[in-house]
C-alpha cells in the first residue's frame, strides 16, 4: 500500500530552467509534508516542508505548493543548478503517527 | 554541531551471522528513527525509540529484528540470523522533543551487505 507516489523515477532540466517534482498521497490523515534531497551515499537532507494548513511555502529557490481536494504536492526549484542533480524524496507524517512515509524517490539531473 | 552518527557506514555479513548498526543522535534530540532503503526504492519506517523506550515498532519485522536506545550510548539496531534480503542501507534520524519531531535529520546510512 503506497501512500506517497511519486510517478516520475527521473526528471531532465536544463540549467537556469524551472524543475518541478511531483508527490501525491492517499492517506488524508497527512498533516505535514516534507520534502528530502540525497545524494550517493549519504543520508537525506531536509529541504523544505508544509503545513495542510498552507497551500504554498517559499524558501529561497524552493517553494512547495500542496493541493489537498487532489492530494498532490510539487516541490519547483528556479533557476535550477548543476548542485540541484539528486534523488528527491517527497514525505508525509501526521501529528498522532510522529513517523515519515516517504516516496519512492525522483532522480533529478540538471544539464549544463 | 555534529550531525547524526551512524557506524559502521559499511557492514558485510555471511547469512546467519548478526548485524549490530549504531546511531548517536545529534546533540539534544532525544527521538530516534531507523529506515530501511531497498535498492530503487523509497526509505520505509521501521521503529521510533526514546530514550529506554520503543514508541512505535510498527515498521519492524517480527523475527530477528530488535532496536534499543538506552540511557546512556547509541541507539542500536540489531539484525539476527541475516539473510540475503536483509541487505539495505539503514538509516537513522533524530529529532529534537516537542512538536519538532516532522523534522527528522537523517545520518548518512550503514549499507548492510549479506553474502
Amino acid at each position: 500500500d503506497q501512500q506517497v507516489k511519486q510517478n516520475s523515477p527521473s526528471l531532465s532540466v536544463q540549467e537556469g530552467r524551472i524543475s518541478i517534482l511531483n508527490c501525491d498521497y492517499t492517506n488524508s490523515m497527512f498533516d505535514y509534508f516534507l520534502w528530502y534531497k540525497k545524494y550517493p551515499a549519504e543520508g537525506p537532507t531536509f529541504l523544505i516542508s508544509i503545513s495542510s494548513i498552507k497551500d504554498k511555502n517559499e524558501d529561497g529557490r524552493f517553494t512547495v505548493f500542496l493541493n489537498k481536494s487532489a492530494k498532490h504536492l510539487s516541490l519547483h526549484i528556479v533557476p535550477s543548478q548543476p548542485g540541484d542533480s539528486a534523488v528527491y524524496f517527497c514525505a508525509a507524517s501526521n501529528q498522532g503517527a510522529q513517523k515519515l512515509v516517504f516516496g519512492q524517490g525522483t532522480r533529478l539531473t540538471i544539464n549544463p | 554541531n555534529a550531525g547524526v552518527m551512524q557506524n559502521p557506514r559499511h557492514l558485510v555479513r555471511r547469512r546467519g551471522q548478526e548485524a549490530r548498526l549504531r546511531c548517536s543522535p545529534m546533540k539534544g534530540h532525544s527521538h530516534v528513527y531507523w529506515y530501511r532503503q531497498l535498492p530503487e526504492e523509497g526509505l520505509k519506517f521501521m521503529v521510533y525509540l526514546q530514550k529506554e523506550n520503543i514508541i512505535d515498532e510498527s515498521g519492524m519485522p517480527k523475527e530477528r529484528f530488535s532496536a534499543e536506545f538506552p540511557k546512556e550510548g547509541p541507539s542500536i539496531l540489531r539484525i539476527q540470523q541475516v539473510v540475503r534480503g536483509d541487505s539495505a542501507a539503514y538509516f537513522c534520524a533524530s529529532s529534537p522533543p516537542g512538536q519538532a519531531f516532522y523534522e527528522q535529520y537523517f545520518g548518512p546510512g550503514t549499507r548492510l551487505t549479506v553474502t
